[in-house]
Parts: structure tokens; sequence; C-alpha cells
């Protein structure tokens, strides 16, 4: 049974920092790969995809890499800004559209 | 704008009682899901639909039930036989069921047990 883990469960860090979230699973037999963002109250919103054929995906000041072989995903957040401040979720998908998610890093920016 | 709409967003229960939560789409997926999201956790699948008139149980389906008789609509009922149903419920729809379709949230509906 697939399980995924994020490390560390929070964090904080001056704003203007470059910053990496951790995501691990531990089958490699994935299709996907996404991260989502998750302000406090609310739905989650998709911030990237990464299908199980690609290393990378970016979009504006975010890159999501994905290493199938060691079971890592990262998320690398550049010149932060207190409001990507939120909850970020990884998920796999081994088949079907069936989500496995981690308990999340709750990141906060200090102005 | 084409959305996920839950309803309501805030909701609280007396022991024994089965509760309906709503959740509407206008994306025109075939594909919808209903998740359970405790504090500090993660989302655990409860139900999900492919097509309308079908559903499947998640990993945590005891004490719950859902239809789809229409394709924007997929409500959720937490019935009494569910033992601790205190928690965040997020509705999500995508495309179709192909792993490759990015997928929606609801805002989420706030269930507490009083």
């Amino acid at each position: 049974k697939q399980e995924v883990t994020q490390i560390p469960a929070a964090l904080s860090v001056p704003e203007g920092e470059n910053l990496v979230l951790n995501c691990s699973f531990t089958d490699s037999a994935i299709y996907n790969l996404q991260w989502f963002r998750q302000d406090p109250g609310k739905g989650l919103t998709s911030l990237l995809l990464i299908q199980s054929s690609q290393r990378e995906q970016t979009s504006g000041r975010l890159n999501a890499s994905l290493d199938k072989s060691s079971g890592r995903s990262t998320l690398y957040i550049a010149a932060s800004q207190p409001g990507d401040s939120a909850t970020y979720l990884c998920a796999s998908t081994q088949g079907a559209q069936k989500l496995v998610f981690g308990q999340g890093t709750r990141l906060t920016i200090n102005p | 704008d084409g959305g996920i709409t839950q309803s309501p967003k805030y909701l609280f229960r007396k022991e024994g009682q089965n509760v309906t939560l709503s959740c509407e789409q206008n994306l025109n997926h075939d594909a919808m899901y209903w998740y359970r999201q405790d504090p500090g956790q993660g989302l655990r699948l409860i139900y999900y639909s492919q097509i309308v008139n079908d559903f499947q149980k998640g990993d945590i389906a005891e004490g719950y039930s859902v239809s789809r008789e229409k394709k924007e609509s997929f409500p959720l009922t937490v019935t009494s036989a569910q033992k601790n149903p205190t928690a965040f419920y997020l509705c999500a729809s995508s495309p179709s069921m192909s792993s490759g379709n990015t997928i929606y949230f609801g805002e989420g509906s706030w269930l507490t047990v009083v």
C-alpha cells in the first residue's frame, strides 16, 4: 500500500528566501505526482502535476521535481513571499486518478 | 464561473442523525470524488464516481453513502453508523479518471457532531 510522507510538518522562513518542500513515497509505480496548495479552511488548488515519464515541471516561481527511483519529489519555491503562506500537500496517483496524499507541510513566510 | 460548489459550509449534527452534504459542479466532468480531512492530516478517499449512476467505495467508505443520479451532482450522506464524523469534507471532480487529468476541489464543508 502506497504511503506518502511530507517532512517537515511545518516550516517558517523569512521573506525572499528560496525553499524546498519534500515529499517521499514508498511505491515507485506511480502514474503521476501532484502538488497542491491549501489555505486555512479552504479547498485544495492544484499547483503542478508531474507525469511519471517527466522529471520536473515549472510554473512561475514554482518548480517540482520527481525521482521515481528514490521515491522522492520536491517543490522548490523561489523568492518566497508572505502570500505563499499555506499548507502544501503532495499526492501520488497509483491508477484511475486515486490519489494518496501526504499529511502536508504548513509553510509560513515571515515579512 | 465554472467550479465546484459545496454546501453547507458549516453543519452541526446531533448523535444518531444522518446528514447530507451537497456537491454540485458545472465543469462537465465525468468523475467526482469525496474526501475527508482530519486536522493536520492528508486527505482520505471516501467514495468516487466515474460516471452517472455508478460509484465505488474508497478507503474509508464505512458509515457513508452517495448517489450519482445526475452528472453535475454527487451528494454525500454521513450516516449515524459513522463513529467519528467530525471532520472537513472535500468534494472534487476531474474530466475523467485518466491519470493525466488535473483534479479540482470545492471549498469544503465542516461537519461537527454535538
